[in-house]
This record gives structure tokens, C-alpha cells and sequence, in this order.
């Protein structure tokens, strides 16, 4: 049964790097059907997605975060990592990482790790 | 980016009841939307997929609907268990994908 796990500091100071990780358990992330995406939840409010990458290292952004988002993947280690940079308290969320088809239909998701934007 | 809205943005019914919720995008999506439940402090769980497909192992009072760019979500017979928040998300085309503002369902 596929798994995923975030990871990473609960904490971070303003203008510094969020940075997490998604380890998958369970199944292989080279696998060809699927991408592998983060998605954040700010406290109260919806789902925005944020961007995805497949295993071969093409990656594709939420406009809206673009100029600070970075995903990359290890396939070694079967993980795959997020960061952003330059972060405010409007980042405070819980961070998701989930499996997607190619179409965007979100099937895995991980338990979600939050993460505070604060000094 | 493809905006959607979704009503009621909250709704209270009875055990039992039939619960239906809306979801509209701003431009034609075809049958590109997913709907999510998201119970509180957990991560969301693909309910429907395809707009209509119901996604492995979901109960079968779950249903959708739609196409273009009005859709529908049926809950048969709401149990205690389908308390949550619901939410639908578009994916047609290109990124970004988007989500509905969510709706939440209580027990009356």
C-alpha cells in the first residue's frame, strides 16, 4: 500500500527557506503513470497546489508561487523535496505532498506536516 | 487561472438526508473535476474523479455529476460519518489546478 510522509522543521523565521520532503513508501516514484505534487492549507482555509514534478525531474509550478518554489526529486531515496524561499506568515500551512495522474487526479495523499512562519 | 465556487458554503442535515453540493468553474473544464472530503485534521480523500467516477472503495451514497462547468455532488443518505468538509478541484489542461472554497457539512 503506496505511503507518503512529509518531513522537515515545523518552524521557520520569516525571509528564510521552507524546505520539506516526501518520502514514498510502498511503491516506486519512477513510476511512469504518475506525478508527485505539494499542496498547502493555510489554518482555516482551502487547498492551494503548489507544484509537481515527475521522476524524471520535469516540474511544473503554481504561477502564483513560481519565483520561490523549488521541487526536486531523488529517485534513489524515493523522495521528493520542496522548497520556498523568501517566506512571510501568509505561508504559515499545512503542507501536503500527494501522488497525482498526469490529468491531476490526487489519489495518495500524506498525512501533512505543519509548518509556522514566525521569529 | 480557472476560478471555482462552490454552494452552499455550509449546510446542516439530518441523518439520512440527501446533501447535494455545487460547483461551478469559470470556464469550460469538460468533465475535468475531482471532488474531495477532508475531515478535520486529516488530509483529503479523493472521493469521485472524472466528474462522475467513483474512486475504489468509496461508499456508493457518494455520486457526481456535470460537465462544462456546472457540477453536482450527492451524498444519498448522509451517515454521522460523512461529516466533513468537501471540496471540488479542477484540473483541465495545463496547471494551475484549483480548488473549490470547500463546503461544510454538518449533522443537524
Amino acid at each position: 500500500q503506496l505511503q507518503l510522509q512529509e518531513s522537515g522543521p515545523g518552524l521557520v523565521k520569516p525571509s528564510e527557506t521552507l524546505s520539506l520532503t516526501c518520502t514514498v513508501s510502498g511503491g516506486s516514484i519512477s513510476s511512469s503513470s504518475y506525478y508527485w505534487g505539494w499542496i498547502r492549507q493555510p489554518p482555516g482555509k482551502g487547498l492551494e497546489w503548489i507544484g509537481s514534478i515527475y521522476y524524471s525531474g520535469s516540474t511544473y509550478y503554481n504561477p502564483s508561487l513560481k519565483s520561490r518554489v523549488t521541487i526536486s526529486v531523488d529517485t534513489s531515496k524515493n523522495q521528493f523535496s520542496l522548497k520556498l524561499s523568501s517566506v512571510t506568515a501568509a505561508d504559515t500551512a499545512v503542507y501536503y505532498c500527494a501522488r497525482h495522474s498526469q490529468g491531476g487526479i490526487m489519489d495518495v495523499w500524506g498525512k501533512g506536516t505543519t509548518v509556522t512562519v514566525s521569529s | 487561472d480557472i476560478q471555482m465556487t462552490q454552494s452552499p458554503s455550509s449546510l446542516s442535515a439530518s441523518v439520512g438526508d440527501r446533501v447535494t453540493i455545487t460547483c461551478q468553474a469559470s470556464q469550460d473544464i469538460s468533465n475535468y473535476l475531482n471532488w474531495y472530503q477532508q475531515k478535520p485534521g486529516k488530509a483529503p480523500k479523493l472521493l469521485i474523479y472524472d466528474a462522475s467516477n467513483l474512486e475504489t472503495g468509496v461508499p456508493s451514497r457518494f455520486s457526481g455529476s456535470g460537465s462544462g462547468t456546472d457540477f453536482t455532488f450527492t451524498i444519498s443518505s448522509l451517515q454521522p460519518e460523512d461529516i466533513a468538509t468537501y471540496y471540488c478541484q479542477q484540473y483541465d489542461n495545463l496547471p494551475p489546478w484549483t480548488f473549490g472554497p470547500g463546503t461544510k457539512v454538518d449533522i443537524k
